[in-house]
Formats: structure tokens, C-alpha cells, sequence
């Protein structure tokens, strides 16, 4: 249960839009459409983003979509915004039944 | 208003054992199955185990299977997660976590996550 590669950092500058993206393998990212990702603020619980790829949560921004290409994922955050510097983990459910996350990308709002 | 709330962290000694609850209110807690993810301060998350909404699968991360347990208890809208063999390691904070559909089978993400409870080793 390896985790998925996501880049330590990135960041962008207000009203930009920037990529995380989270590769996995064949086992999780690659053969399910069941890729989620988290938002977590310091000293808070995490919070469900985009699920099955692409999907928001009711009554979540528009600003934040998923995509997926074979084994990677991307979440795009478009017209950054400075509540968007968070920590964000991208999920997979894996083929051996379980959830595997990746090991985070801290997004800065310079 | 949905809610999940940890409690039962505190301090262990290595090889010790601790049981973690989750008391869950706001939604039909028996239709839902359940997760435990916990986070090593400054660190990532680690998924580690999810029960199904009638108890009857469960799965385990390779990391502490053999070690913990999920349970359930529908009559009391609470999940268990029974720790026992405790390895420095497992001394993080640990966040129950619902699984976003109804009768799922553990493919589905978390939606709502507890405010999680630590656990840490005594020296």
C-alpha cells in the first residue's frame, strides 16, 4: 500500500489557478474512478473536496474540479483565493479493498 | 447536524492496548459504514480501517492489521476501533470518518470527519 506521489508544494497568486497532481498505479488511481481529495486547514479535520474524480460536494465552489489521465489525477483550483492555503491529500480506493492517500501538497496564496 | 466525535485517546506504553469511540448523531448512523484514518502531527494521513454499515466486512490497512479492530454498535450510533500491541508509530491522532453513501461497500470517500483524538506514548 505504497502512497501516491503528490508534489511537497505549489503555489500560486490570487485570482491564478494552479494544479495538484497524484499519481498512483494501476491498483488504485489507474482503475478506479474513485479518487478524492481533501482540504485541511492547520488544526483542523480534513474536508471532502472532489470525490469520484470530479464530483463537488453540495454547496462546494466551483472554483475546484478533478480530472484523471491513466494513473494520475488533478485537482485544479481556479481563481485562487486566500482561504485557499490549506494542505490538500488526494485518495484512491485500492484493489486490495482499501484507501490509500497521498502525502500531501501544501498550497501558499502569495 | 451530522457529527462524529472522538474520544478515548490518551497515553499508553509501548505494546499497551486502548479502544477509541466515535458516538455519531445528525444522520441514520446504521446505513453508513465507517472509517478510522489517523495523522502523525505535521504529517500525513494514513487510512486504517473501514466497516461495512451492517458490520459484516471489515478491512484493515497492512500496517496494523492482526493489531486493531473496527466494530460497531448500531444501537448506539458509535464505532470502536480496538487497538492493542502499540508501536510508537501508532501514537498519532486518530479521526473516525462517514463513508458518503448509504449501503456502501467501502469505495466511496469520507465526507464527514470527527474531530479526532490523540493517542501518545508514555516515556
Amino acid at each position: 500500500q505504497s502512497a501516491l506521489t503528490q508534489p511537497a508544494s505549489v503555489s500560486g497568486s490570487p485570482g491564478q489557478s494552479i494544479t495538484i497532481s497524484c499519481t498512483g498505479t494501476t491498483s488504485d488511481v489507474g482503475t478506479y474512478n474513485y479518487v478524492s481529495w481533501y482540504q485541511q486547514h492547520p488544526g483542523k479535520a480534513p474536508k471532502l473536496m472532489i470525490y469520484d474524480v470530479t464530483k463537488r460536494p453540495s454547496g462546494l465552489s466551483d472554483r475546484f474540479s478533478g480530472s484523471k489521465s491513466g494513473n494520475t489525477a488533478s485537482l485544479t483550483i481556479s481563481g485562487l483565493q486566500a482561504e485557499d492555503e490549506a494542505d490538500y491529500y488526494c485518495s484512491s480506493y485500492t484493489s486490495s479493498s482499501t484507501w490509500v492517500f497521498g502525502g500531501g501538497t501544501k498550497v501558499t496564496v502569495l | 447536524q451530522v457529527q462524529l466525535v472522538e474520544s478515548g485517546g490518551g497515553v499508553v506504553q509501548p505494546g499497551g492496548s486502548l479502544r477509541l469511540s466515535c458516538a455519531a448523531s445528525g444522520f441514520t448512523f446504521s446505513t453508513y459504514g465507517m472509517h478510522w484514518v489517523r495523522q502523525a502531527p505535521g504529517k500525513g494521513l494514513e487510512w486504517v480501517a473501514f466497516i461495512r454499515y451492517d458490520g459484516s466486512d471489515k478491512y484493515y490497512a497492512d500496517s496494523v492489521k492482526g493489531r486493531f479492530t473496527i466494530s460497531r454498535d448500531n444501537s448506539k450510533n458509535t464505532v470502536f476501533l480496538q487497538m492493542s500491541s502499540l508501536r510508537v508509530e501508532d501514537t498519532v491522532v486518530y479521526y473516525c470518518a462517514k463513508g458518503l453513501v448509504e449501503w456502501d461497500g467501502g469505495w466511496h470517500p469520507f465526507d464527514i470527519w470527527g474531530q479526532g483524538t490523540m493517542v501518545t506514548f508514555s516515556s
